[in-house]
């Protein structure tokens, strides 16, 4: 079993609408949930990270974290052209760091 | 200005060549990282310095083997290569090590091995 698994897509959405990507893990010891941006050859960018449980807001983007269920979302509110890239989670604890392999996300005006 | 910088961007070079990939950041972190992002995306850490001291090494041929001069520089030496080292490998740094979680990358160098 994978120790981050991410649903690859692609996703495609009209613009204005609500996006959700998801992840899930196994390691119960992950203390750090973060999600990248990653436009095509470009290096990823953090979006956003929340320490342990609960949600965390930033404007048009909300990150939640479920613990019980191992179970992590990013939410993207009234979806932009410009949100057209790569979304990768990631988790962390101690020393080990590890990534999803992405969600490919297309905005279509 | 460019917070990690990596060179060179694109390195193409035959089977059993030795190359180095140069990173650097001008935003005063201490930690630093190297990762590796395959075909399908999958980013895979590599190793990491904390103040120049290696404090990640992953599993990873030790025909890799990272150097760090200073705290602003991290490079990635690869000897003997082989067709499945072609991926973009990607320098990263965080402010330190208890701010691994905010990690600032580089463009990515995009290595092919012929």
């Amino acid at each position: 079993q994978k120790e981050v698994e991410q649903d690859p897509g692609p996703l495609s959405v009209p613009e204005g609408a609500i996006v959700s990507l998801n992840c899930t893990y196994s390691n119960s010891a992950f203390q750090y949930f973060m999600w990248y941006r990653q436009y095509s050859r470009k290096g990823p960018e953090l979006l956003m990270y929340t320490y342990s449980s609960g949600n965390k807001e930033d404007g048009r983007f909300t990150a939640q974290v479920d613990k019980s269920s191992k179970y992590i979302s990013l939410f993207i509110r009234d979806s932009q052209p410009s949100d057209s890239a790569t979304y990768l989670c990631a988790m962390s604890v101690g020393n080990q760091f590890y990534f999803g392999t992405g969600t490919s996300l297309t905005v279509i005006p | 200005d460019t917070a990690v910088s990596q060179t060179p961007k694109y390195l193409v070079t035959q089977m059993g060549n030795d190359k180095s990939i140069k990173c650097e950041q001008n935003l005063g972190h201490d930690t630093m990282y190297w990762y590796k992002q395959d075909s399908k995306k999958f980013l895979k850490i590599m190793f990491s310095y904390n103040n120049k001291e290696l404090i990640i090494n992953e599993t990873v041929p030790n025909r890799f083997s990272p150097k760090s001069p200073d705290k602003a520089h991290l490079n990635l030496h690869i000897n003997s290569l082989e067709l499945g080292d072609s991926a973009v490998y990607f320098c990263a740094s965080s402010q330190d090590w208890d701010s691994s979680y905010e990690q600032y990358f580089g463009p990515g160098t995009r290595l092919t091995v012929t």
